[in-house]
This record gives C-alpha cells, structure tokens and sequence, in this order.
C-alpha cells in the first residue's frame, strides 16, 4: 500500500511570508504527527491529530498550526517565517494504536 | 519533558564489525522505537519493542526494551556498506498529556568502511 505522501519535497520562502505543508497518511491510518527536524535541535514534536481532533502539542509558537481533514489528510502552516523555521519538515502516520509511525519523506524549507 | 540520550554520536566500522547502540531515558517509556534515517529521506522503522525485557531480531538487527523501561539497545551484526545511515531511537511514554508522542534521541551516525 502507498506510505505516507507529503508535498511538496521543497520549498524556497522569504523571512515573513507564510507556508502550507500537506501531508496524506497511509490509507486506514487515523493519526498524523509532524516533526521538525534540524541539525542543531534534532527531531523535535510539533503537533498530533487523530481523528481530526488536535491530541497533544509540542513546545512550538503559535505561528505553527496544524489541521486535519475527514479523510485523515493534514495540513500544517508556519506563519511570518523566520530564518530559525528552515528545517526538514515530517509527518507520520500511524492508526492510533499502540504502533511505530510510518514517516513520510519530509518536506524541506528553506526561510531566506 | 523527557530527554533521550543516545550514544555513541558516531560510529565508524569496518564491514563485517557488530555495532551496538543505545538509548537511556530519564524517564519510563511505554514503546521504544528504532529508526534508521539516509540522506533527504524519512526515518524508517527498523524495530518496535512493546514490553519490558523484550529482545526481537529483525534481520541481523536485534534490540532489546530495557528492564526498567527507561532504556533501550540496538545492535546490527556484520555490517554491510548498505547499513550506513542514521539510526535514532524513540520513546513513546503514553500517558497523559503526553499520548501519542514520540521523543527522539539525537541519533547515531554509522559509517561502514569496506
């Protein structure tokens, strides 16, 4: 079956400007994290959805949001980009249950 | 919140060397999680341990779910080139505010001379 999609794979945006990231989970799969992943703080937990419900938050500001769709698909968005939000973006998708996360590819964002 | 410690950073083998790898916490976890990550790529799971004392194989990976459930080790036997990555370790503890997500080590870098 697919993996985890998530789009797009790169993005090139200006100190200020704002980006929407997708990501679409295995099919059946009801819950989706997002990670931020950079060199000098590792992966760190940004947020995680389960049945369209928002179940728990990382230490994030609040320029980073997420959502989630009826059909398991999530969405997140950086508001006025900072320098510090360039990072290799993940989702993960898992059912809810206690099982490891199948991680999408990334998306890569570069703030200039 | 919960700190993973992961060591060694790096490792640098020659093919056919066993690696070992581990993971302590300051915390008790409910799930540990191995993953191996190549270059603009996803973590990939390798390994998942549900239960306290827990050893499973997959392949000529072995990791073993410590007996106090803040620990946790990886090891690879006769490395191959096509084994140099990434490997991170993660933690799930499952309680509270904290369901549903994983804390990482700051993972092991693994080098493999031919």
């Amino acid at each position: 079956k697919a993996g985890v999609t998530q789009t797009p794979r790169y993005l090139i945006k200006t100190r200020g400007q704002q980006v929407t990231l997708s990501c679409s989970p295995i099919s059946g799969h009801r819950s989706v994290s997002w990670y931020q992943q950079t060199p000098g703080q590792g992966l760190q937990f940004l947020f995680e959805y389960f049945s369209e419900t928002q179940r728990n938050k990382g230490n994030f500001p609040g320029r980073f949001s997420g959502r989630q769709f009826s059909n398991s698909r999530s969405e997140m968005n950086v508001s006025t980009l900072e320098l510090g939000d360039s990072a290799l973006y993940l989702c993960a998708s898992s059912t809810g249950g206690d099982y490891g996360y199948t991680f999408g590819s990334g998306t890569r964002l570069t703030v200039v | 919140g919960q700190q993973l410690n992961q060591s060694p950073q790096s490792m640098f083998i020659q093919e056919g060397e066993d690696v070992s790898m581990n993971c302590t916490s300051s915390s008790i976890f409910n799930t540990w999680l191995w993953y191996k990550q190549d270059p603009g790529e996803g973590p990939v799971l390798l390994i998942a341990l549900y239960k306290a004392g827990e050893l499973t194989s997959n392949g000529r990976l072995t990791a073993q779910f410590g007996t106090t459930r803040k620990d946790s080790f990886l090891n690879i036997s006769a490395s191959i080139p096509s084994d140099v990555g990434i490997y991170f370790c993660a933690g799930r503890p499952d309680r509270g505010s904290t369901l549903g997500r994983l804390y990482f080590g700051r993972g092991t870098q693994l080098t493999v001379w031919p």
